[in-house]
């Protein structure tokens, strides 16, 4: 299995600041994923995370929103931009290994 | 384009008792898998069973056991002997091959309480 670890685990923010959320794997891996739980609600894919390229965004989200950075193959970040109190949910990274979807424990956002 | 329908969104149980939990998905896909997740209050994303498209027989893991009706394109999730800490949100979810490798498409979710 993999193991995922998510920094913070938890934050309270302001609007119009910015979050930034980090995810570390004990595996190598090729793509990395970002999902968005917002309250009472199922998880829907934010992006998808290449080491050594860009990111690739599913609709409705923007690069300008969410920068995503993947400096190496155990690693990535997500940033939740000029937020407002909409943004408020859970970020969860996900990686794919021997055929299964491994997630972090998430992060949850509150934004007033 | 993928999608996951759960129509149940909450069910309820008594503990050693047996539920099922309903699912229907949509893919042009041939080559997919599908998952059951449990996300206790913790957020934490739990695999509880996976089941691969290209095989017929019904995956099970212990009390977990699944019914897969390909041409239906169902895919139910039955506890059997449930108990206290089966109580939680369960969700349906999708992954398949081609552009969409890795990408999970996940249905509404599913409360289940289970009560003593």
């Amino acid at each position: 299995s993999a193991v995922i670890s998510q920094k913070p685990s938890r934050d309270i923010c302001q609007r119009g600041t910015s979050l930034t959320i980090q995810c570390q794997v004990d595996s190598q891996v090729t793509m990395m994923f970002w999902y968005r739980q917002q309250p009472g609600q199922s998880l829907t894919l934010i992006a998808t995370a290449n080491q050594g390229s860009e990111a690739t965004y599913e609709s409705g989200f923007v690069i300008d929103k969410f920068p995503i950075s993947r400096p190496n193959l155990t690693f990535s970040t997500l940033t939740v931009s000029n937020m407002s109190p909409e943004d408020s949910s859970i970020y969860l990274c996900s990686v794919g290994l021997y055929n299964e979807q491994f997630f972090g424990p998430g992060t949850r956002l509150t934004v007033l | 384009a993928q999608t996951v329908t759960q129509s149940q969104p909450e069910m309820s149980v008594q503990e050693a008792e047996t539920v099922t939990l309903s699912c229907t998905y949509d893919t042009s896909e041939s080559d997919y898998y599908l998952f059951w997740y449990k996300q206790p209050p913790s957020r934490q994303m739990i695999l509880v069973i996976r089941q691969e498209a290209y095989k017929q027989q019904n995956a099970t893991e212990n009390r977990f056991s699944v019914n897969f009706q390909k041409a239906a394109k169902s895919f139910s999730l039955k506890i059997s002997d449930s108990q206290l800490g089966d109580a939680a949100m369960y969700f349906c979810a999708l992954r398949a091959g081609g552009t969409s490798y890795g990408k999970l498409t996940f249905g509404q979710g599913t409360i289940l309480t289970v009560h003593p």
